[in-house]
C-alpha cells in the first residue's frame, strides 16, 4: 500500500466551480503537507504549506489538514480555467528534510469555460 | 519565473549512448535534488546532494550517477541508456535549514528522455 494516496482523476469542471482536491495517507508522523501545481510541460511549483491539523487559506486557495482521519484537501473557489494543471499533494514528518517527502501521484485537472 | 534551469528540454537517445542531464540554480540553495516522474505515477527521489561534494542515491533504484562540484551545479549522467529510462527528470533545489522544517523545493521545469 502507498503511503499517500490521491485519485489522479481526471478532473473536469465548469468555470466558476468549486473543486475539491484530496489526498489520504497512512503514516501518522506526518506533519508538513504540501500542495503542488504543476502546469503542463513546467515544473511542479508550491502552492500552499501547511504544518499539523488545520485550515489555510491563500486567495481563492483553501487547504484543510485532518490529522484524525490521516485526510488533507485542496478547495478551489471561483475556478477558473488558468486553474487546469495536474496537483500533487506531498508531505513529511517533523525533522525531516526535504528528500524525505513523499508524493501522490497528482490530480490532472481541467476547468472548462 | 523559476531561477532552476535544465537542459536540454527534450531529448531522444539511441540505446546505449551516455548522456547528461544539466540543471543549475542561481539561488544559492545548499541542497539539490533529482527526481523521476512518469505519467499518473508519483515522484521518486533518484539522487540528492547537501552541497558541495555530497551526494546521496534516493529513494528510487536507479543506474545513473551525480556529481556535485559547484554548489550551483548539479549533473546527471547516464552511462549506457537504455529504452527503460524513458522518462521525465526533475531537477530541485531547497534551503537548508537545520531539521529542513521550511524548506519548500523549487523545481526546474524537466528533461523529457526518450531512449529509442
Amino acid at each position: 500500500q502507498k503511503e499517500v494516496e490521491q485519485d489522479p482523476g481526471p478532473l473536469s469542471v465548469p468555470e466558476g466551480a468549486i473543486v475539491s482536491l484530496n489526498c489520504t495517507y497512512s503514516n501518522s508522523a506526518f506533519q508538513y503537507f504540501m500542495w503542488y501545481r504543476q502546469y503542463s510541460r513546467k515544473g511542479p511549483e508550491l502552492l500552499m504549506y501547511t504544518y499539523s491539523s488545520g485550515n489555510k487559506e491563500d486567495g481563492r486557495f483553501t487547504a484543510q489538514v485532518d490529522k484524525s482521519s490521516k485526510y488533507i484537501s485542496l478547495f478551489i473557489r471561483d475556478s477558473q480555467p488558468s486553474d487546469s494543471a495536474t496537483y500533487l499533494c506531498a508531505m513529511r514528518a517533523a525533522g525531516q528534510g526535504a528528500q524525505k517527502l513523499v508524493f501522490g501521484q497528482g490530480t490532472r485537472l481541467t476547468i472548462n469555460p | 519565473e523559476a531561477d532552476i534551469y535544465q537542459t536540454p528540454r527534450y531529448l531522444v537517445i539511441g540505446t546505449g549512448k551516455k548522456i547528461t542531464l544539466e540543471c543549475s540554480q542561481t539561488m544559492g540553495h545548499d541542497k539539490m535534488y533529482w527526481y523521476q516522474q512518469d505519467p499518473g505515477m508519483e515522484l521518486h527521489l533518484i539522487h540528492y546532494s547537501y552541497g558541495v561534494n555530497s551526494t546521496e542515491k534516493g529513494d528510487l533504484s536507479s543506474e545513473s550517477t551525480v556529481s556535485r562540484i559547484r554548489t550551483e551545479h548539479f549533473p546527471l549522467t547516464l552511462e549506457s541508456a537504455r529504452p527503460s529510462h524513458t522518462s521525465q527528470y526533475l531537477c530541485a533545489s531547497s534551503e537548508y535549514s537545520g531539521t529542513g522544517n521550511n524548506s519548500p523545493l523549487h523545481f526546474g521545469n524537466g528533461t523529457r528522455l526518450t531512449v529509442t
